[in-house]
């Protein structure tokens, strides 16, 4: 099956830092998504990216089809984005999701 | 809109014991996910069902999980046998579209 690769592992940042967290794929997707888990872990939608660059606030995604690979950037970090960062991506027509394993991001004050 | 519910929000049981999960999507979605997520990992599909039939179930281990949607809306997740291995955070999920909308899981502790 699909492998998915996630780096770097984990990320300790001082508020107001940008950062850019890597999602390296096995295969080709026609579906690839990015979650942020709280502290708490609850799982939230960021983006649905199988390809192309988007942008939701301080938060942006691109990702490289055709090289396999994804990258989320975040800007001027603020405490509220830590938590984990996970990409997710899929090749089957069924919506089935695989997850990489996760970029662990730590915002100091 | 409500999100997706799920209950209990803890448990704790014995090794051998038994025990039930519940999920009840988002209104009107007609897909639902089971994942498992042990610590320090990221989900994994157990079973994807498609209204109350089921579309994807092949990394459940079927001797000891079994999942169930008998209306197409609300699921249920059952251990029987649990083993000390199965201690993890229990994730349902729905969807309509692309879009994967997440519960706030069942942590379950096998002692």
């Amino acid at each position: 099956g699909i492998q998915v690769e996630q780096s770097p592992p984990d990320l300790i940042l001082q508020e107001g830092a940008n950062s850019t967290l890597r999602c390296n794929f096995s295969d080709s997707v026609n579906n690839l998504q990015w979650f942020h888990q709280n502290p708490w872990g609850q799982l939230i939608n960021l983006f649905y990216i199988p390809s192309g660059t988007k942008q939701n606030g301080r938060l942006s995604a691109t990702t490289v089809a055709t090289e396999r690979y994804s990258l989320l950037y975040i800007s001027s970090s603020q405490t509220t984005d830590s938590g984990v960062y996970f990409c997710a991506v899929g090749n089957q027509g069924a919506q089935k999701l695989v997850f990489g394993q996760g970029t662990r991001l730590t915002i100091n004050p | 809109e409500a999100g997706v519910a799920q209950s209990p929000r803890y448990k704790i049981i014995e090794k051998r014991q038994s025990v039930a999960f519940w999920c009840n999507p988002i209104s009107g979605h007609a897909t639902l996910y089971w994942y498992q997520q042990i610590l320090g990992q990221g989900p994994k599909l157990l079973i994807q069902f498609q209204n109350n039939g089921v579309v994807d179930d092949s990394q459940l281990p079927k001797d000891r999980f079994s999942a169930e949607r008998l209306k197409g809306v609300d699921s249920t997740l059952k251990i029987q046998p649990a083993k000390l291995e199965d201690s993890a955070v229990y994730l349902c999920a729905s969807s309509l579209g692309v879009w994967q909308y997440f519960g706030p899981g069942t942590r379950l502790t096998v002692t």
